[in-house]
């Protein structure tokens, strides 16, 4: 139990474009989602933080107009990169948990995004 | 503000060693603190959690302990093989359900 998928694995777009990233937990309901960046050779960096129904919160220096988050059910929270520049490609993970607390977070497979 | 340091940031030892990573932490008030794998260009994979009120925890060849009140963990690997090749990222939950993640270690494991 407790999978995390993400959609697309793999996206290479050109710059101006905007992306959406897809973050599914399959078989919970997931109250709360994150949604991490890792630049290479670096380690995940928290971007925000969203809880179903409610805006995001942000972490300093995340632009929330370029990261839309929207997490509109309980199984689905989506990133989208608007107006995306080189400086934006990296692997973006998200995560999701059940409840509040301290409950562990489970990891999806991540999405590589490439922009040219 | 958390900072989660992991030293070594590299590391390559012969198949058959026993080696041990160390992950230190600034603040003490976490809920918890978990061992990830990550494979490259891979997402992670969850390999021990341990709760602040534990001091260790074991699945198979990894043991992980934790000493919260001066900040520190360390993973321990035993018998290391080639297919433990991969990067080893520590992670704290603190308020907020904040999970801050350290730096990593890149493991190589030679046959």
């Amino acid at each position: 139990g407790a999978v995390v998928s993400q959609h697309p694995s793999r996206v290479i777009c050109k710059s101006g474009t905007s992306v959406k990233i897809e973050c599914r937990s399959l078989d919970f309901q997931a109250t709360t989602m994150f949604w991490y960046r890792q630049f290479p050779k670096q380690s995940l960096m928290l971007m925000a933080t969203s809880n179903e129904g409610s805006k995001a919160t942000y972490e300093q220096g995340v632009e929330k107009d370029k990261f839309l988050i929207n997490h509109a059910s309980l199984t689905l929270s989506t990133l989208t990169v608007t107006s995306a520049h080189p400086e934006d490609s990296s692997f973006y993970i998200c995560s999701a948990k059940t409840s509040g607390g301290a409950e562990t977070q489970y990891f999806g497979p991540g999405t590589r995004l490439l922009v040219l | 503000k958390q900072e989660v340091t992991q030293i070594p940031a590299a590391l390559s030892v012969p198949e058959g060693e026993n080696l041990v990573l160390n992950c230190s932490f600034t603040d003490s008030a976490i809920y918890n603190l978990q061992w990830f794998r990550q494979d490259p260009g891979k997402g992670l994979t969850s390999l021990l959690l341990i709760q602040s009120s534990q001091r260790e925890q074991t699945s198979g060849r990894l043991n992980a302990s934790l000493d919260k009140s001066s900040g520190r963990s360390t993973l321990y690997i035993a018998a290391s093989q080639p297919g433990d090749s991969a990067t080893y990222l520590c992670a704290v939950l603190g308020s907020g359900d904040k999970l801050t993640f350290g730096t990593g270690t890149r493991l190589a494991v030679r046959p």
